[in-house]
């Protein structure tokens, strides 16, 4: 069974672009969450979607949106790119949403992005 | 404010039991408590779960008190494979917060 698959695996750009994220969730997983991993925050939760609905949400600025597709695969978009946002982000996909799962998460390798 | 707390580092040799413990004064009272595990250049790998007392699988045991507000990792007999960054997970609401990750070095 494959993984969680997310790409691309490494990316750079500037201050002011904008990017977007891939995940691809296991088969038959419907739930897809995103995380944002830093050194001097560690671990933050982004969002997460469920049957193309976001479900949850955490503490990061508009600029940081996703959605997710009838396939389950989800995608992360980050506008106007700042310093801080150089990061590896993370997804993690579930069979069902967090509150009805057993709170597994099977995560994704990351896209590793940073900003010049 | 909703808080995962845990120690930032921890020793070991090969062999020992290593139990570290994770605060979450916030808790829900349906919210699970997960810990995870986390290698350099990897994305972390659940280990165990829990939502009150003792829980138990093939490669740890989670011990968490009746007040729920913090939970403790066991892992019996370390390894140098164990080497690693392990996390605790809480959702508080619809936020879920992992706590900052405590760095296990296993020694020979």
């Amino acid at each position: 069974k494959a993984g969680v698959t997310q790409t691309p695996r490494y990316l750079i750009k500037t201050r002011g672009q904008q990017v977007t994220l891939s995940c691809s969730p296991i088969s038959g997983h419907r739930s897809v969450s995103w995380y944002q991993q830093t050194p001097g925050q560690g671990l933050q939760f982004l969002f997460e979607y469920f049957s193309e609905t976001q479900r949850n949400k955490g503490n990061f600025p508009g600029r940081f949106s996703g959605r997710q597709f009838s396939n389950s695969r989800s995608e992360m978009n980050v506008s106007t790119l700042e310093l801080g946002d150089s990061a590896l982000y993370l997804c993690a996909s579930s069979p069902t949403y967090y509150r009805e799962n057993t709170g597994e998460l099977f995560f994704g390798e990351g896209s590793r992005l940073t900003v010049l | 404010l909703a808080k995962t707390t845990q120690p930032i580092s921890m020793d070991s040799y090969e062999g020992q039991e290593v139990n570290i413990t994770c605060s979450h004064n916030n808790i829900a009272t349906n919210d699970y408590i997960t810990w995870y595990q986390q290698f350099p250049s990897q994305g972390p790998r659940f280990i165990i779960q829990g939502y009150k007392t003792k829980v138990t699988n093939e490669v740890a045991s989670l011990f968490i008190p009746a007040d729920r507000k913090s939970s403790t990792l066991s892992l019996p007999r370390v390894s140098l494979s164990d080497t690693a960054v392990y996390y605790c997970l809480v959702a508080y609401g619809q936020n879920f917060v992992f706590g900052p990750g405590t760095r296990l070095s296993v020694l020979p």
